[in-house]
């Protein structure tokens, strides 16, 4: 089973400014596929951005970006120009390209400070 | 477009009985997965189905089950409740099987077993 790590249960960013969230995935699998999803506090889960393993280049939507470091196995989350929305709980996931379950991380609390 | 729908939005129960949850995905989406949220454990997959099949399940015992019908829509029943199936339960929808869809989340069923 892959197991998907975010080890920062929190993050505080001021507003404007930027936040890297970290992940780290563990897998023996060369297709997969890698997202972030936002969970605010209304619960309904958001995909942010979502990158294919295969893909050198880094993702971007808007003012989020990956940095995807497929042989270190990381998947990064920059938000950049931090606004209150972004206020939300998000997740790392992965999904295996063989039989597609997805695995989350436990989560990054991410504040904006005001 | 209207997005997931699940019903109910909470619901109570008390150990030993059953229950079943109801998901209406996005119009044209064929796979429906189901996911419990807890504190402790986080998200974890329960399973998904596409195309009324049955693809994919999670570690969860036999007391979980679902199905999906022929117009996509899916119900996961969970029998002789624990304490420990309080949670929220989220299902999520996506256009076809492939990996690299993204899944659309409905707001979730909070359960809570007195």
């Amino acid at each position: 089973a892959q197991t998907v790590t975010q080890s920062q249960p929190e993050m505080s960013v001021q507003e404007a400014e930027t936040v890297t969230l970290s992940c780290t995935y563990d897998t023996s699998e060369s297709d997969y596929y890698l997202f972030w999803y936002k969970q605010p506090p209304s619960r309904q889960m958001i995909l942010v951005i979502r990158q294919e393993a295969y893909k050198q280049q880094n993702a971007t939507e808007n003012r989020f970006s990956v940095n995807f470091q497929k042989a270190a196995k990381s998947f990064s989350l920059k938000i950049s120009d931090s606004q209150l929305g972004d206020a939300a709980m998000y997740f790392c996931a992965y999904r295996s390209g063989s039989d597609y379950k997805l695995s989350f991380g436990a989560g990054t609390t991410v504040t904006v400070r005001a | 477009k209207a997005g997931v729908t699940q019903t109910p939005r909470y619901l109570i129960k008390t150990r030993g009985q059953q229950v079943t949850l109801s998901c209406s995905p996005i119009s044209g989406h064929r796979s429906v997965s189901w996911y419990q949220q807890t504190p402790g454990q986080g998200l974890q997959f329960l399973f998904e189905y596409f195309s009324e099949t049955q693809r994919n399940k999670g570690n969860f015992p036999g007391r979980f089950s679902g199905r999906q019908f022929s117009n996509s829509r899916s119900e996961m029943n969970v029998s002789t409740l624990e304490l420990g199936d309080s949670a929220l339960y989220l299902c999520a929808s996506s256009l076809d099987s492939g990996g690299y869809q993204p899944q659309h989340f409905g707001d979730g069923t909070r359960l809570s077993i007195l």
